[in-house]
C-alpha cells in the first residue's frame, strides 16, 4: 500500500473556477503535512504547510482530517498561473518524507 | 540567496561509469536529502543526513553512496551506473526536524544512463 495516494487527474478547469484536491495517507502517526506545486521540468516548491486546524493563504485553503487520514487543498478563483502539478507530502518522523504522485491541474482561459 | 544548488543540470553516462552529483546549501540547514523522481512514481527518498557526519538510507538506497563532511555539502555518488538509474535527481534541505519545517529543493539533475 502506498504511503500517500492522490488522484492524478488531470483536472481541467476554466479560469475563475474553484477546484479541490484530496490526498490520503496510510500512517496514522504522520505528523507533518505539506502541499507543493511542481511546474513542468522544474523542482517542487512549497505551496503551504497543512495545520491541524486548517489554514488559508490567499486563494488557497488546506485542511487536515486526521480521523479519515486525508488532507485537502482548495483553490478558489483559479488563475492560468495555477496550472501545475500539485504534490501532497507527508512525514512521520521528520526524517523521511513521502510524496504522492501528484495531481495535474490545467486552468483554461 | 542561492538556497540549494545542484550540479550538473544534465548528465549522460554509460553503463558502469561512476559519477558524483553535487549538492550545496547556504541556509545552514541541518537536514539534507536526495530524491529521485520517475514518471508515475512520485519522489522517492534515496539517502538523507540529519547533520555533518551522519547519514542514513531512505526508500531506494541501492547503487548510491553519500557522505556529509560539512553542513553545507551532501554529494550523491553513483558507483556503477545502470539504466535503471536514469531519472531526475533532486537534493532537498530543511532547517531542522520540526513538524513545520518544509523541504527546500535544488533545481534538479537530469541523468540518462545508456
Amino acid at each position: 500500500r502506498k504511503e500517500v495516494e492522490q488522484d492524478p487527474g488531470p483536472f481541467n478547469v476554466p479560469e475563475g473556477a474553484t477546484v479541490a484536491f484530496n490526498c490520503t495517507y496510510s500512517n496514522s502517526a504522520s505528523q507533518s503535512f505539506f502541499w507543493y506545486r511542481q511546474d513542468c521540468r522544474k523542482e517542487p516548491k512549497l505551496l503551504m504547510s497543512v495545520y491541524s486546524s486548517g489554514n488559508e493563504d490567499g486563494r488557497f485553503t488546506a485542511q487536515l482530517n486526521r480521523a479519515s487520514q486525508y488532507i485537502s487543498l482548495l483553490i478558489r478563483d483559479s488563475k492560468l498561473s495555477d496550472s501545475a502539478t500539485y504534490l501532497c507530502v507527508v512525514s512521520v518522523t521528520g526524517n523521511q518524507f513521502y510524496f504522492g504522485t501528484g495531481t495535474s491541474l490545467t486552468v483554461i482561459p | 540567496n542561492a538556497g540549494v544548488t545542484q550540479t550538473p543540470k544534465f548528465q549522460v553516462l554509460k553503463t558502469g561509469q561512476s559519477m558524483t552529483l553535487q549538492c550545496a546549501q547556504d541556509m545552514n540547514h541541518e537536514y539534507m536529502s536526495w530524491y529521485r523522481q520517475d514518471p508515475g512514481m512520485g519522489l522517492r527518498l534515496i539517502h538523507y543526513s540529519v547533520g555533518a557526519g551522519i547519514t542514513d538510507q531512505g526508500e531506494v538506497p541501492n547503487g548510491y553512496n553519500v557522505s556529509r563532511s560539512t553542513t553545507e555539502d551532501f554529494p550523491l555518488r553513483l558507483l556503477s551506473a545502470a539504466p535503471s538509474q536514469t531519472s531526475v535527481y533532486f537534493c532537498a534541505s530543511r532547517k531542522d526536524r520540526g513538524n513545520n519545517s518544509p523541504l527546500h529543493f535544488g533545481n534538479g539533475t537530469r541523468l540518462t544512463v545508456t
